[in-house]
């Protein structure tokens, strides 16, 4: 175990749902990230927040909404998602020391592994 | 954007044979991590790089970072079914960005 959790491990939905991934980091982290695992695109990175505040949104759709309502939370809200959104979604944590030089490993959750119909 | 290149995708070694995965950046990294994600499973860091030359050893695995820092390796010696997995470099500054990975099929 990573100090990492996430919720549910798998999920099938329609593209009309509406659903929420959970990520839980016990570890004290100050930083969380989602990330997208598919076949085409191995890890891309969706959303980082750090101290609470997102730093970073790659330019994800809107149908994924984040929320992060302290630092050991982080949910993905999914809505009207596509087929092609089909994929292992990871949530990671890790310690921002911005300024240190330091190094931000990431501590990756079990993922949930999300089926769009 | 920084971009981190892995080669090879995929490679298949007998057990017992070395292997090796190579990451390229087109930027100067101010650090480089490697990952490692067994089938069906997450991935786990095994090691961060940061100085201009460096090599850092783990039993049978050596992780090297070149002098320009725009390049790594990860070389397994003897390989054995336990490696089995995808191995990923994430290079870069304050959040990293992912390679994507070696997957490494090992043969008994």
């Amino acid at each position: 175990e990573t100090g990492v959790t996430q919720t549910p491990r798998h999920l099938v939905m329609g593209m009309t749902n509406k659903k929420s991934l959970k990520c839980e980091q016990h570890l004290g982290h100050n930083a969380m990230y989602w990330y997208k695992q598919s076949a085409k695109k191995p890890l891309e990175l969706m959303f980082v927040y750090s101290l609470e505040e997102r730093v970073e949104n790659n330019s994800v759709p809107s149908r994924f909404s984040p929320e992060c309502p302290n630092s050991s939370h982080l949910f993905l809200h999914l809505h009207t998602l596509q087929p092609e959104d089909s994929a292992l979604y990871l949530c990671a944590s890790s310690q921002d020391r911005p300024g240190t030089g330091a190094v931000n490993e990431q501590f990756f959750g079990p993922g949930t592994r999300l089926t769009v119909l | 954007g920084q971009q981190v290149m892995q080669i090879p995708q995929y490679q298949h070694v007998q057990e017992g044979e070395d292997f090796t995965t190579y990451c390229n950046s087109s930027t100067t990294l101010s650090n480089i991590q490697w990952y490692k994600q067994r089938p069906g499973g997450h991935p786990v860091f095994l090691i961060q790089l940061v100085k201009s030359g460096e090599v850092k050893k783990q039993k049978r695995l050596t992780f090297q970072f070149g002098e320009a820092k725009k390049n790594s390796s990860l070389h397994i010696t003897a390989t054995q079914t336990t490696d089995v997995g995808t191995y990923f470099c994430a290079g870069g500054s304050y959040i990293p960005t992912f390679g994507r990975g070696t997957s490494l099929i090992v043969h008994p």
